[in-house]
């Protein structure tokens, strides 16, 4: 079944440490890959973006992702996580071939930081 | 420029009730989708419209229905209530979508709990 797939749905660490959060996708074509932070009490916010071109892309925050086609993957990174990185991600993929604004979420990253 | 808003935020309603929600997109954006959002199921799609036209649904009963004005405002609208249907209901707003690449963005949410 198509799908959009993050493990390990509950990371703790402490602040300074590196975070990485896996994003696996089963759509085949052309798709848009996105990450969105939901912090405590606010709405969905977009952290970054592919669409086309370098597969490496940054975002807010000092987030950025790796677009690795052959591996159907998008996955997040942060060099150096803060308090204030506490939140859920939710990694989105747009399926262009369906010709259509619908994204398809995974089930998201809860993330605590401790100070 | 406003954000998506959506009314009411909460809403707290008796099985086999109806309601009905509402989103104002970003001015200018003429798509509007709406997702479903549970701590089991994660984020769901339920439809996508433009310009007044409901342009694909996902996977949800037909009790779930909505409808787009000429302004682009959208109203969701769910009858005979279920417990399940207690959720987070998201809507997000787009330019547009067939076949181009754009980003969604997300309203607070109405939280919906039945009773």
């Amino acid at each position: 079944a198509q799908s959009v797939s993050q493990h390990n749905h509950h990371v703790i660490l402490s602040e300074a440490a590196s975070l990485e959060l896996g994003c696996n996708y089963s759509y085949g074509g052309t798709v848009n890959l996105f990450w969105y932070v939901q912090y405590p009490g606010q709405h969905l916010q977009l952290l970054l973006k592919y669409f086309s071109g370098d597969p490496l892309v940054k975002g807010i925050k000092g987030f950025e992702a790796e677009f690795i086609k052959s591996k159907f993957s998008f996955n997040l990174r942060k060099p150096s996580v803060q308090w204030s990185d506490t939140a859920e991600y939710f990694c989105a993929v747009n399926v262009l071939n369906y010709g259509n604004n619908r994204l398809a979420f995974g089930k998201g990253n809860q993330v605590v930081v401790i100070p | 420029k406003a954000g998506v808003t959506q009314t009411p935020r909460y809403l707290i309603k008796t099985r086999g009730q109806q309601v009905t929600l509402s989103c104002s997109p970003i001015s200018g954006h003429r798509s509007v989708s709406w997702y479903q959002q549970t701590p089991g199921q994660g984020l769901q799609f339920l439809f996508e419209y433009f310009s007044e036209t409901q342009r694909n649904k996902g996977n949800f009963p037909g009790r779930f229905s909505g409808r787009q004005f000429s302004n682009s405002r959208s109203e969701m609208n769910v009858s005979t209530l279920e417990l399940g249907d207690s959720a987070l209901y998201l809507c997000a707003s787009s330019l547009e979508g067939r076949g181009s690449n754009t980003e969604a963005f997300f309203g607070q949410g109405t939280r919906l709990t039945v009773v």
